[in-house]
């Protein structure tokens, strides 16, 4: 079973550029988050979707921040303007169901932003 | 709203001691609990979870974890380590319930010795 992919791996920007990432996840995951992993810490949630529709946004900065799940497959996330402080790894993961209830996140490699 | 403790930062150990990693939940039932590993550059490894049922959960890689309600813990051990579980683990929680979201805690980093 093919793992989540993300694209690219690395990738590097001046300030006030934007950026995107997208995510293939699990495929038959109907549930796909978006983390956001700051050097030295826990991941932290931004976005949560379930299909194509929004479970849970709160952690988004949502200014700057956007993200979809078109057909609820694939996934981008974007960030634009981005600042030196959205420098981190950005973590997808998917989870399936069982009898009603998420089980547990699968994640990608990640892509580590670098903002200068 | 749930919560996850990490106490040590750092943990260091010998090869083929013994570990111990410490987690502590906060949250008003039982929840989901998992452990993850992350090796430098790679996304997080699922090692192991716990639902519902057994409290010793065995996980890959000769990991295991108890859950312990009395005391809100979920600490993962291996009985003898090897150099190549230096890595970072991540305790995390989830509300048991349609959409949960698993919460992280902020990590332990694990160096082994030879």
């Amino acid at each position: 079973e093919a793992g989540v992919a993300q694209s690219p791996r690395y990738k590097i920007i001046e300030k006030r550029q934007s950026v995107a990432f997208w995510c293939n996840p699990i495929s038959g995951h109907a549930t796909l988050y978006w983390y956001q992993q700051i050097l030295g810490q826990g991941p932290k949630l931004l976005i949560q979707f379930q299909n194509n529709g929004v479970v849970d946004d709160s952690q988004l900065p949502k200014d700057r921040f956007s993200a979809e799940r078109l057909k609820g497959v694939d996934s981008t996330l974007k960030i634009q303007p981005a600042k030196l402080e959205d420098s981190a790894v950005y973590l997808c993961a998917s989870s399936s169901t069982r009898q009603g209830k998420n089980t547990e996140a699968f994640f990608g490699q990640g892509t580590r932003l670098t903002v200068v | 709203a749930q919560s996850v403790t990490q106490p040590d930062i750092h943990i260091t150990v010998s090869e083929g001691a013994s570990l111990e990693l410490r987690c502590n939940y906060s949250y008003g039932a039982t929840p989901y609990l998992f452990w993850y590993v992350q090796s430098p550059g790679q996304g997080l490894q699922l090692l192991l979870k716990y639902f519902s049922g057994d409290t010793l959960v065995q996980g890959i890689k000769g990991f295991e974890a108890e859950f312990k309600r009395s005391q809100s813990s979920f600490n993962l051990r291996k009985p003898s380590v090897h150099w190549s579980d230096a890595a970072e683990y991540f305790c995390a929680v989830g509300a048991p319930g349609g959409s949960y979201i698993p919460t992280f805690g902020r990590g332990t980093s694990l160096i082994v010795h030879p």
